[in-house]
């Protein structure tokens, strides 16, 4: 089985930088996911990491450690309309399954 | 289409009514999720379709629901005898091999 652990809510203010955390435990892996989803609306897919390391794209940058089983999403210069859930997912790598486990979501809420 | 769509965008229906759910995919691609997603929740994931074939459907929590695919594009969820719990917004994503999912607006399902 699967268990993706993320925080529940952060608060963080405009302009400054947040970092959300993932941990996960799986019993496959094959890439580690993040999504924004918007309320009442679909996610949106952020970042994509199968490697370790950092990927930056924009004011968005993933980080994976797979010996961890540990990510980080890191969300720079922080503007309101960043407010939003965050998903952390892990793809399996079972045989012919590509399925995403996501963890709960990190509420994220951006004040002045 | 620009992406996925789902129709109906609500459904409310009466404990033990049948009811489908749509989805039109990303043109072109040959994989199609659909999850179910709860309050407070993240996605869950409920079967997955290469091509015209269910790949995977362990997600399915029970016979009362079932997806069909029946040309490799369209497909529709079906669950019978709809019981309270089954109340959720039901997401459709689809995606080209193992790449990022594309999500779908979703159809959110009230059963009363």
């Amino acid at each position: 089985g699967q268990n993706i652990d993320q925080p529940t809510e952060m608060t963080a203010t405009e302009g400054a930088i947040v970092q959300i955390n993932c941990t996960y435990q799986t019993s496959g892996f094959n890439g580690l996911f993040w999504y924004q989803q918007h309320a009442g609306e679909a996610p949106t897919f952020l970042s994509y990491n199968v490697l370790d390391g950092l990927e930056e794209k924009g004011r968005f940058s993933s980080f994976l450690s797979r010996s961890k089983g540990y990510s980080y999403l890191l969300l720079k210069e922080l503007q309101m309309k960043d407010s939003a859930s965050y998903l952390c997912a892990v793809m399996d790598s079972g045989a012919g399954s590509y399925q995403l486990t996501f963890g709960k979501g990190t509420k994220l809420s951006v004040i002045p | 289409g620009a992406g996925v769509s789902q129709t109906p965008s609500n459904k409310v229906t009466e404990k033990g009514k049948y009811v489908e759910l749509r989805c039109d995919p990303i043109s072109g691609h040959t994989a199609l999720y659909w999850y179910r997603q709860s309050l407070g929740q993240g996605p869950e994931f409920l079967i997955y379709f290469q091509g015209t074939g269910a790949a995977d459907d362990s997600g399915l929590p029970n016979d009362r629901f079932f997806a069909v695919r029946p040309e490799g594009s369209v497909s529709t969820l079906k669950i019978q005898r709809t019981e309270r719990g089954d109340s959720a917004v039901y997401l459709c994503a689809s995606s080209h091999g193992t790449d990022e999912q594309f999500f779908g607006p979703g159809t959110r399902l009230t059963v009363l």
